[in-house]
C-alpha cells in the first residue's frame, strides 16, 4: 500500500517552455502532498506544501509564480514550472502525507529528471 | 538555528557486518524521527517511524533507537548485504500535521 506515482520520469525541454508534472497518490487520499528539489549528492530541499482545495504553502526563497502548485483532488497534485531555464534543471520528487495519528509520514514518488536546454 | 547532521562521508562496511548511522540535531524538539532509503535517482522510500517516547523500534535487519537527551538517532542495519547500498536520511518531525525536515543523508555502500 501506499504508493505515489509521478509523470513524467524524465523531460528534456527548451528554454521558455513550461512544464508539467503530476503527483498522484494511487492507493490512498492525500490533503496534503509536498514538492521537493534535489541536486546531484545534496538531500531534499522542500519547495511548498501543497493542500487540496486551498493554496499551496511555499517555502523561504521559492518564487511561486515560477513553480505552480495545483492540488485539485485528494489523489493528484501537479507542479508546473513556468518559463523553465537551465537553472531549474533538477530532479523533481513529490511526496503525500499519510497520517498515523500522532504523527505522520510521508510516501514518495519516484522522482521527475528535468532537464532545460 | 536548527540542524540535523548526518555523516556525510560514505560508510563502507564488509557484507554481514553491523552498519550504523548516526543522526544528530540541534535547536529542535521532534516529536518523532524517521528513517529513509533513497537509491540514485529514485524518491526516497520510507523505512521506520520512532517517536519521542520510544527508545527502539525493530523491523527486520533493521534497527533505530532514539535519544531525545542526546539528541541523537542511531540507525543499524545488521547481517548488511550488497543490496542494502543506497542513501539513508533521517527526518524529524514536529507535530502531526508539519511537515518534515531531512539531514544530508549517508551513503552505504556495502562490499562483498
Amino acid at each position: 500500500g501506499a504508493v505515489v506515482s509521478q509523470h513524467p520520469s524524465r523531460v528534456i525541454c527548451k528554454s521558455g517552455t513550461s512544464v508539467k508534472i503530476e503527483c498522484r497518490s494511487l492507493d490512498f487520499q492525500a490533503t496534503t502532498m509536498f514538492w521537493y528539489r534535489q541536486f546531484p549528492k545534496q538531500s531534499l530541499m522542500l519547495m511548498a506544501t501543497s493542500n487540496e482545495g486551498s493554496k499551496a504553502t511555499y517555502e523561504q526563497g521559492v518564487e511561486k509564480d515560477k513553480f505552480l502548485i495545483n492540488h485539485a483532488s485528494l489523489t493528484l497534485s501537479t507542479l508546473t514550472v513556468t518559463s523553465a531555464h537551465p537553472e531549474d534543471s533538477s530532479f523533481y520528487i513529490c511526496s503525500a502525507r499519510l497520517s498515523l495519528g500522532d504523527a505522520d509520514t510521508q510516501y514518495f514518488g519516484p522522482g521527475t529528471r528535468l532537464t532545460v536546454l | 538555528s536548527q540542524k540535523i547532521e548526518q555523516n556525510s562521508e560514505a560508510l563502507n562496511i564488509q557484507e554481514g557486518k553491523t552498519a550504523t548511522l548516526t543522526c544528530n540535531y540541534t535547536n529542535y524538539s521532534p516529536a518523532y524521527l524517521q528513517w529513509y532509503r533513497q537509491d540514485p535517482g529514485r524518491g526516497p522510500v520510507f523505512l521506520l517511524l520512532i517517536r519521542e517516547n520510544e527508545k527502539e523500534k525493530r523491523k527486520e535487519r533493521l534497527k533505530v533507537t532514539f535519544d531525545t537527551t542526546l539528541k541523537q538517532s542511531l540507525f543499524h542495519i545488521t547481517a548488511s548485504q550488497p543490496a542494502d547500498s543506497a542513501t539513508y536520511l533521517c527526518a524529524l518531525g514536529h507535530a502531526a500535521g508539519n511537515k518534515l525536515t531531512f539531514g544530508g543523508g549517508t551513503r552505504v555502500l556495502v562490499k562483498p
